[in-house]
């Protein structure tokens, strides 16, 4: 079974400076994707970034980047400028690209506190 | 395009009884998965249905169960609800497709069991 670990409980950052989130995953599985999803108070989950394991480059929306590093099964997610909206709980999730099915196996997430 | 809907938004429930849930997917998608998010257990994986068949299964109790219509509409149900059922419960739709990667979700139910 597949496992996904964020290990900072709590992050905070200065509004426009630059903060990363830590994620590591456990899989036997060569062929999976990663998400970073976020859930802001409303509670609604939005996806942020993804990342498909065959392609080496690393994923970029915007302001939000991630360091994907497949050996060391770690996948960080960059929050560039932050900006007070950014202010929410952020989760780690992964997808198995070799089972059928939607799967998503969630890390126990990050609250992200924006002070301005 | 509408998105993902969730009713009821929330939910009181005496322990012992059952409750159903109902989830709307985004039209074309074929794909409802169900998750439970608790502040101990976090966000927990308890069901997928596509084109009306369970598709995965986490592990949950049998009081836990779904279904799925022909429009893709889903409801969960659990019955003899116990205080620890309390939890948000989220839905998440996708086209459902194996090239599909990506789930959208709905704002989910606040179920509070007393």
């Amino acid at each position: 079974a597949q496992t996904v670990t964020q290990s900072q409980p709590e992050m905070s950052v200065q509004e426009a400076e630059t903060v990363t989130l830590s994620c590591t995953y456990d899989t036997s599985e060569s062929d999976y994707y990663l998400f970073w999803y976020k859930q802001p108070p409303s509670r609604q989950m939005i996806l942020v970034i993804r990342q498909e394991a065959y392609k080496q480059q690393n994923a970029t929306e915007n302001r939000f980047s991630v360091n994907f590093q497949k050996a060391a099964k770690s996948f960080s997610l960059k929050i560039s400028d932050s900006q007070l909206g950014d202010a929410a709980m952020y989760f780690c999730a992964y997808r198995s690209a070799m089972a059928a099915g939607n799967k998503l196996t969630f890390g126990g997430g990050t609250r992200v506190l924006v002070k301005p | 395009k509408a998105g993902v809907t969730q009713t009821p938004r929330y939910l009181i429930k005496t322990r012992g009884q059952q409750v159903t849930l109902s989830c709307s997917p985004i039209s074309g998608h074929r794909s409802v998965s169900w998750y439970q998010q608790t502040p101990g257990q976090g966000l927990q994986f308890l069901f997928e249905y596509f084109s009306e068949t369970q598709r995965n299964k986490g592990n949950f109790p049998g009081r836990f169960s779904g279904r799925q219509f022909s429009n893709s509409r889903s409801e969960m149900n659990v019955s003899t609800l116990e205080l620890g059922d309390s939890a948000l419960y989220l839905c998440a739709s996708s086209l459902g497709g194996g090239q599909d990667t990506e789930a959208f979700f709905g704002q989910g139910t606040r179920l509070t069991v007393v």
